[in-house]
């Protein structure tokens, strides 16, 4: 099956840094999303996007499809974006659709 | 407001006992999916349904199990035969078909 590889696994950093992700996969995917679940378990979509770059004010990402690879750009980091981001591909050729999920990266953000 | 309820917040259920998490939604999207995640861990998929009275096991279904009797909701049941049902369950609804899926804030279930 699919493999969804995503680094860093840990990040701090100061306010106002800036940080790339990433997340590797293994196969040719339909559909690819971004997702950032805060403190309190809530799962935030950020981004929908199986190729292509898309921005949504201080966050940004890109997807090369070919390369099998996206990333996750934060500028100006605040504290409010701490958390875990993961990032989730659909399984491709498959006629119910399944996300397969990356393990995480956990970004500390310290005043 | 749209969106994807989830209740309750956190749930206690002492050992032997059946308990199950409720998921409505009012998006209008053919498909829900369960997830459980464990600390520090990712999601892992239980159930999940394309239409209603069709789903479908996903990953780790094991354990629990599922109704799609109205299109607005999903129930999950953690039965009494899942062994370590401690984790946080998370729905997701999305019109499927690789489509985004949005997420309900959670279910934290404890046994004690």
């Amino acid at each position: 099956g699919i493999q969804v590889e995503q680094s860093p696994p840990d990040l701090i950093l100061q306010e106002g840094a800036n940080s790339t992700l990433r997340c590797n996969f293994s196969d040719s995917v339909n559909n690819l999303q971004w997702f950032h679940q805060n403190p309190w378990g809530q799962l935030i979509n950020l981004f929908y996007i199986p190729s292509g770059t898309k921005q949504n004010g201080r966050l940004s990402a890109t997807t090369v499809a070919t390369e099998r690879y996206s990333l996750l750009y934060i500028s100006s980091s605040q504290t409010t974006d701490s958390g875990v981001y993961f990032c989730a591909v659909e399984r491709p050729l498959d006629s119910n659709y399944q996300l397969i999920w990356g393990a995480g990266t956990k970004l500390i953000i310290k005043p | 407001d749209g969106g994807i309820t989830q209740s309750p917040k956190y749930l206690f259920r002492k050992e032997g006992q059946n308990v199950t998490l409720s998921c409505e939604q009012n998006l209008n999207h053919d498909a829900m999916y369960w997830y459980r995640q464990d600390p520090g861990q990712g999601l892992r998929l239980i159930y999940y349904s394309q239409i209603v009275n069709d789903f479908q096991k996903g990953d780790i279904a094991e354990g629990y199990s599922v109704s799609r009797e109205k299109k607005e909701s999903f129930p999950l049941t953690v039965t009494s035969a899942q062994k370590n049902p401690t984790a946080f369950y998370l729905c997701a609804s999305g019109h499927g078909g690789g489509t985004e899926a949005f997420f309900g804030q959670g279910t934290r279930l404890t046994v004690v």
